[in-house]
């Protein structure tokens, strides 16, 4: 079992919703991350949380708004989604945004844009 | 731009043998390196990782590095049909900059 929860597993949604996707770690990690997944390709890197700081949004589009309220929470607030937008969005946490700090990620959010 | 290259694959193994899958790196200031395991609709499970030159063993998984090649694989002894998946190599460091690179995955088959 992962130690980061990502709620809800599934998520289908219509353009013009708004929704958001939660992950929660308990590690005491200092570091929190989004990525974006498509089928049969690597994770994207989409934003870096250190410290409950943004620290690194890798020219993800404005529909997308992370948000962390704790050292242990990470939000991301989805807007006029795209059907493009459909992907596994993966949390995950590391000790320290440092070079030698694994991630660990979540077990993902599907999302189905429609 | 930093690029890590991995064999798509698939490869495929016989159960009981080794697997070894590789990752070249083009950032020669990395410093950090990490297999990931994907199963199929899953999210990425850390395996192993490795900073030093050299072989580290964990279980039946060595990840061996070679900073000079700019060249990390990971060896799996034993290969069981539940090591099917996707193995993904990561890379950070160089300069100031952690943020991880993926490469784009080895898909692993082990044949009962």
């Amino acid at each position: 079992d992962t130690e980061v929860t990502q709620t809800p597993k599934h998520l289908v949604m219509g353009m013009t919703n708004k929704k958001s996707l939660k992950c929660e770690q308990h590690m005491g990690h200092r570091a929190m991350y989004w990525y974006k997944q498509k089928a049969k390709k690597p994770p994207e890197l989409m934003f870096v949380y250190s410290y409950e700081k943004l620290s690194i949004n890798e020219s993800v589009p404005s529909r997308f708004s992370p948000e962390c309220p704790n050292s242990s929470l990470l939000n991301l607030h989805l807007h006029a989604l795209q059907p493009e937008d459909s992907a596994l969005y993966l949390c995950a946490s590391s000790q320290e945004d440092r070079l030698n700090s694994p991630l660990h990620f979540g077990n993902g959010t599907r999302l189905t844009v429609t | 731009q930093k690029e890590v290259e991995q064999n798509s694959g698939p490869l495929s193994v016989p159960e009981g043998a080794i697997a070894s899958l590789n990752c070249t790196y083009s950032d020669r200031g990395s410093q950090s390196f990490f297999w990931y395991r994907q199963y199929s609709g899953k999210s990425p499970e850390l395996i192993m990782f490795i900073y030093s030159n050299g072989d580290k063993e964990d279980g039946r998984f060595t990840a061996q590095l070679n900073k000079a090649s700019q060249y990390v694989s990971l060896l799996i002894r034993d290969s069981q049909p539940s090591d099917s998946a996707t193995y993904l190599c990561a890379v950070s460091g160089g300069g100031s900059n952690y943020k991880l690179t993926f490469g784009k995955g080895t898909l692993l088959t082990v044949n009962p």
